[in-house]
């Protein structure tokens, strides 16, 4: 049972690029959530997903930021017109249900701004 | 809001003692507090949890305490060595579906 993936692990863009971050949770996961962390510093919660349903997105920015994750396919997080101040790693964490459990973090993907 | 604080943000100590890392959180609805474990480069790996119906939880060198009246629980890593270096964050989640992680304790195990 492959754990959670996340590609790509490193993405450069020029700021105004757009990023695009994939999240496959683990097998029989249907809760995804999305954190960012700047370096030396805690994980900061984005939004959290269901299938199909943005279910808590008061971490997220409200401009340039956008999350899905579709009923096939993996989890999306997708920046539009990058700013230096996006630089950060972005982790993506699965779990099977959404109370009382934990949830499995994937490698993360480092994002920088040039 | 939900706030978790985490201290100290540094710790640095000799191999084979011990290491405390101490959380506070602020919802009350909180019932499932997990610990994580962050080595250079990767993602975070679960290495201990604890729920609200449990003071306490022990797996091997690492232990767990809730105290859910003054809202507080910590992490103890008892016989500590050189790979216990890493960063580690304390979470709670509560009614709100999402994890708050503490601001994280970079523990140093010195050979």
């Amino acid at each position: 049972n492959a754990g959670v993936m996340q590609n790509p692990r490193h993405l450069v863009r020029r700021r105004g690029q757009e990023a695009r971050l994939r999240c496959s949770p683990m097998k029989g996961h249907s809760h995804v959530y999305w954190y960012r962390q700047l370096p030396e510093e805690g994980l900061k919660f984005m939004v959290y997903l269901q299938k199909e349903n943005i279910i808590d997105e008061s971490g997220m920015p409200k401009e340039r930021f956008s999350a899905e994750f579709p009923k096939e396919g993996p989890s999306i997080l997708r920046i539009q017109q990058v700013v230096r101040g996006d630089s950060a790693a972005y982790f993506c964490a699965s779990s099977p249900q959404a109370e009382n459990t934990e949830a499995f973090f994937g490698q993360g993907t480092r994002l920088t701004v040039v | 809001g939900e706030n978790v604080e985490q201290h100290p943000s540094t710790l640095s100590v000799q191999e084979g003692d011990s290491a405390v890392i101490k959380c506070t959180y602020s919802d009350s609805a909180s019932n499932y507090f997990p610990w994580y474990k962050q080595e250079l480069g990767k993602g975070p790996q679960l290495i201990i949890d604890i729920r609200s119906n449990v003071g306490e939880k022990k797996d091997q060198r690492i232990a767990v305490t809730l105290n859910k009246t003054a809202k507080h629980f910590s992490l103890h890593i008892t016989e500590t060595q050189p790979e216990d270096s890493a960063v580690y964050f304390c979470a709670a989640l509560g009614g709100g579906f999402k994890t708050i992680f503490g601001a994280g304790t970079r523990l140093f195990v010195k050979a």
